[in-house]
């Protein structure tokens, strides 16, 4: 297992247009999560998905953050008509059953918006 | 709402004992967690305390304190390899929100030789 992995590394798009993140969560994991990352500060949370159910959404996910985890495995994050603000760092992370205290992470997409 | 505050930056000695402080407020959580994050890397889990008390794990120890609100993460024999950035996080026991891990604001740890 090579851990929860991300797609794309770095992301530059232009003002208003839509991206898409992929997250591969460590295979057994049911729990996955999204958090945002900005210079010199801590993940902020974003959503939490249980299988394929999401069950918890920031008040920071504004109607232009979309995330879905169809089958209960990779999780897709998707940005529409992107802002300056909305440049970061995503990273997805991954819980297994037996335990909620422990997050893997993904080394995150770094999106910037021009 | 939870919300935890760290020191910036701290600067040690390789070889030397550093203690990273959290400061927490929050209505209630499960226990206090301790993530490491080289810069452009995925932060990676160190350490967790459900009860109040001490938690050793090799060089890193952990320590929280509920009625203090506090915790901390002791680091020895300091490594140039540790330097990286230092994150204590919390997960709310309170209703509708019992994913949601909140981070604290982080500490730079710079090793010196």
């Amino acid at each position: 297992d090579t851990g929860v992995s991300q797609d794309p590394r770095h992301k530059i798009t232009k003002r208003g247009q839509n991206v898409t993140f992929r997250c591969d969560p460590i295979s057994e994991h049911n729990r996955l999560y999204w958090y945002r990352q900005t210079l010199g500060q801590g993940p902020e949370f974003l959503t939490y998905f249980q299988n394929e159910a999401q069950l918890e959404k920031s008040r920071l996910l504004s109607d232009r953050f979309s995330a879905e985890r169809p089958k209960g495995s990779f999780s897709t994050l998707e940005i529409q008509r992107t802002e300056q603000g909305d440049s970061a760092m995503y990273l997805c992370a991954s819980s297994p059953r037996s335990t909620n205290e422990k997050l893997f992470f993904g080394s995150g997409t770094q999106l910037s918006v021009l | 709402g939870q919300s935890l505050e760290q020191p910036s930056e701290v600067t040690a000695v390789e070889g030397a004992i550093v203690q990273i402080n959290c400061t927490y407020q929050t209505s209630g959580f499960y226990g206090l967690s301790w993530y490491q994050q080289h810069d452009g890397g995925a932060p990676t889990f160190l350490s967790y305390n459900a009860l109040d008390g001490l938690e050793e794990t090799g060089r890193f120890s952990s320590f929280l304190s509920r009625s203090d609100s506090y915790g901390y993460l002791l680091l020895q024999e300091l490594q140039m390899k540790d330097s990286a950035s230092y994150f204590c996080a919390v997960r709310p026991s309170n209703s509708g929100g019992y994913q949601k891990v909140t981070f604290g604001t982080g500490t730079k740890l710079q090793v010196i030789p």
